[in-house]
């Protein structure tokens, strides 16, 4: 069946552009994470949907990122002023529930200019 | 700060088994371990998890310590396609997934 999957793949965008991030989890799947990677790091967590809501978004790290879930599926993250900083690899995870296996997309590439 | 130490890099020879081992000193009684591996350019995929007891799945075997501080993911023969970087993953007091750095596993043909 078909997997998680986050668009754009890459995007590459100037310092001080606004980015949004999409993720369309497994169907079913009520669980939804967000991730950061830079390189050579393992994935940093940013933020935890269960259904519509987030249930922790502690790892977001400051007020630039936001992420929503309206509907209880897709999940948008939102990045405002980016910095150079921002430039990393976004992952996406969702899951039946909190708890059980996550199932990653293959992330999107963010390059900030 | 990642709650599990593991080797940066290992290797292993096409066919063989390969042990990769995880220290987790600080784990709590009720602290499932975990692991995942990624691919280059791919997210991480599940590999396996446990608690106390010794767990076999299709992809691995996950050896846990008896004292549960360390644990051991065993890929029985290794194929070229399982070179990867391998997460040994406790979560936080959030419950969130805390990634290290992984073992950057190499496999020779």
């Amino acid at each position: 069946g078909a997997g998680v999957s986050q668009t754009p793949s890459n995007k590459v965008t100037e310092k001080g552009k606004y980015v949004e991030l999409r993720c369309d989890p497994i169907s079913g799947h009520t669980a939804l994470y967000w991730y950061r990677q830079s390189l050579g790091q393992g994935p940093e967590f940013l933020i935890y949907f269960q259904g519509t809501g987030a249930a922790d978004d502690s790892g977001l790290p400051n007020d630039r990122f936001f992420a929503v879930r309206p509907e209880g599926s897709v999940s948008t993250l939102k990045i405002q002023r980016t910095e150079r900083g921002d430039s990393a690899v976004y992952l996406c995870a969702s899951s039946l529930g909190p708890g059980q296996p996550q199932h990653f997309g293959d992330g999107t590439r963010l390059s900030i200019l | 700060d990642a709650k599990t130490t593991q080797p940066n890099s290992m290797e292993s020879n096409e066919e063989e088994p390969v042990h990769l081992p995880c220290n987790h000193s600080t784990i709590s009684g009720t602290d499932y371990i975990h692991w995942y591996r990624q691919l280059p350019s791919q997210g991480p995929e599940y590999v396996i998890h446990g608690l106390t007891s010794n767990v076999n799945n299709r992809m691995a075997s996950l050896a846990i310590a008896e004292d549960r501080k360390s644990s051991t993911l065993i890929l029985h023969r290794a194929t070229l396609r399982d070179a990867a970087v391998y997460y040994c993953i406790l979560r936080d007091e959030g419950q969130n997934f805390v990634f290290g750095p992984g073992t950057r596993l190499s496999v020779l043909p």
